[in-house]
Order: structure tokens, then C-alpha cells, then sequence
């Protein structure tokens, strides 16, 4: 699976959009890239994915480049709940595929 | 649905004992997967289940085995603990290995190995 680099951490102010950037630039033709994201300790929470289209679901927007060599996360009205650790993967498509790698994410805190 | 559940949510051991962690997931799904969070760090996988009667390593397998027993049950044995395992243990399950499928994950268990 491809290796992804994302920033250390961030900070948005409340109410303002969120945009995690993500490089995959090794990303191959059957690979999907995944948000996920971790609030205090508890167990990861899927957000969205994609694979060369951009995504939107009712949590964010997922904005892939069109050389798929990166993504940005977009959460488009931040509250202090978003307050978390987001992980970007890249996942192969194959049913026998299990492995995929979380990096350290990036640790994006939200301002009153 | 209570989704992904993991027993016990606290451990304490000593160094040497063993243990089992189990994962019960109650959505039908086909694969399933033990990860590992150290503090300040990122999951790592440690094996995974891609359908019943099968299991595969991730990352970071040595001092771990595990069993499918079934579709919904697959848990993680350490066999002899050492502090270096002490961790945060996830389980998670997908309708199938790899993309599409999303994975959801279980509370977690908190290890500690005295």
C-alpha cells in the first residue's frame, strides 16, 4: 500500500472550514484513499473515501488532485467537537487485501 | 446493533503472563482485523482475518496469535506478555478485505504489562 505523509497537526477556528492536506504521491491505479479520524482515545471513525472523484458526504468533502498524487479533507463548518486526530490511508482494492497502514494523522484542534 | 465489541476494556499484567483480548462483531462481516496504538503513535496492524479460516499478518506480529473462531469472533493471545506490548488494542471489522469496504472499529482495550 502506499505510503501517506500528512502535517503534524493544525488549527482552524470554530465555525471556519477545516482543509487536511494528505500526499500519496505513490498512490497506484487500484488504490483508494480513506479519512478516518480518532477523538481522544477512543476507536477510529470512518469519514470518507475516494478514489479519483471528489466525494462529499454530510460529515465532509473529500477533494482529490488530478494526478491523484494528493488529497485535502474538508470540513466545512468546524465545531469543537471535530477536535481529533485525522488519518489519511490509502487502501487496495483486493477482497483479500487486509493490510493498510495509519501514520501518525494530523492532530487538528478547533478554537472558540 | 452494537457493531464491534472488544472484552476486556482494562488489563494489567505482569510480565509473562498471558492473556486473550476478544473482538465480537455482529454486522456480517467477512473480514476482520487486530491493530495496535502506542501512545502519541498511529495504529498498526498486527493480523488480520480477510474471511473465516483464514488470517494473515500486518506489521507488527511477532509475540501475538490469533483465531478466528468463527464469522463474528477473532481473537488476539499473548502468550507470554512483556511491557513492550503495553498498548492500546483495536478490533475492527469490513464487510470485505481492502477497498471499498470500510473499516469500523471497536472501544478498544487498554493493556498494560507490569
Amino acid at each position: 500500500d502506499a505510503k501517506t505523509t500528512q502535517p503534524t497537526s493544525m488549527d482552524c477556528a470554530e465555525g471556519r472550514a477545516a482543509n487536511l492536506p494528505c500526499n500519496h504521491s505513490t498512490i497506484s491505479g487500484n488504490e483508494y484513499v480513506y479519512w478516518y479520524r480518532q477523538i481522544h482515545s477512543q476507536g477510529p471513525q470512518y469519514i470518507i473515501h475516494g478514489l479519483k472523484n471528489n466525494e462529499t458526504n454530510e460529515m465532509a468533502s473529500l477533494i482529490i488532485t488530478e494526478d491523484r498524487k494528493s488529497s485535502t479533507l474538508i470540513l466545512p463548518h468546524a465545531t469543537l467537537r471535530d477536535t481529533a486526530v485525522y488519518y489519511c490511508i490509502v487502501r487496495v482494492r483486493d477482497t483479500n487485501a487486509g493490510k493498510s497502514t495509519f501514520g501518525d494523522g494530523t492532530t487538528l484542534t478547533v478554537k472558540p | 446493533n452494537a457493531g464491534v465489541t472488544q472484552t476486556p476494556k482494562f488489563q494489567v499484567l505482569k510480565t509473562g503472563q498471558s492473556m486473550t483480548l476478544q473482538c465480537a462483531q455482529d454486522m456480517n462481516h467477512n473480514s476482520m482485523y487486530w491493530y495496535r496504538q502506542d501512545p502519541g503513535m498511529g495504529l498498526r496492524l498486527i493480523y488480520y482475518s480477510a474471511s473465516e479460516g483464514t488470517t494473515d499478518k500486518g506489521e507488527v506480529p511477532n509475540g501475538y496469535n490469533v483465531s478466528r473462531l468463527n464469522k463474528r469472533e477473532f481473537s488476539l493471545r499473548l502468550e507470554s506478555a512483556a511491557p513492550s506490548q503495553t498498548s492500546v488494542y483495536f478490533c475492527a471489522s469490513s464487510a470485505l478485505a481492502g477497498a471499498p469496504y470500510d473499516q469500523f472499529f471497536g472501544p478498544g482495550t487498554r493493556l498494560t504489562v507490569l
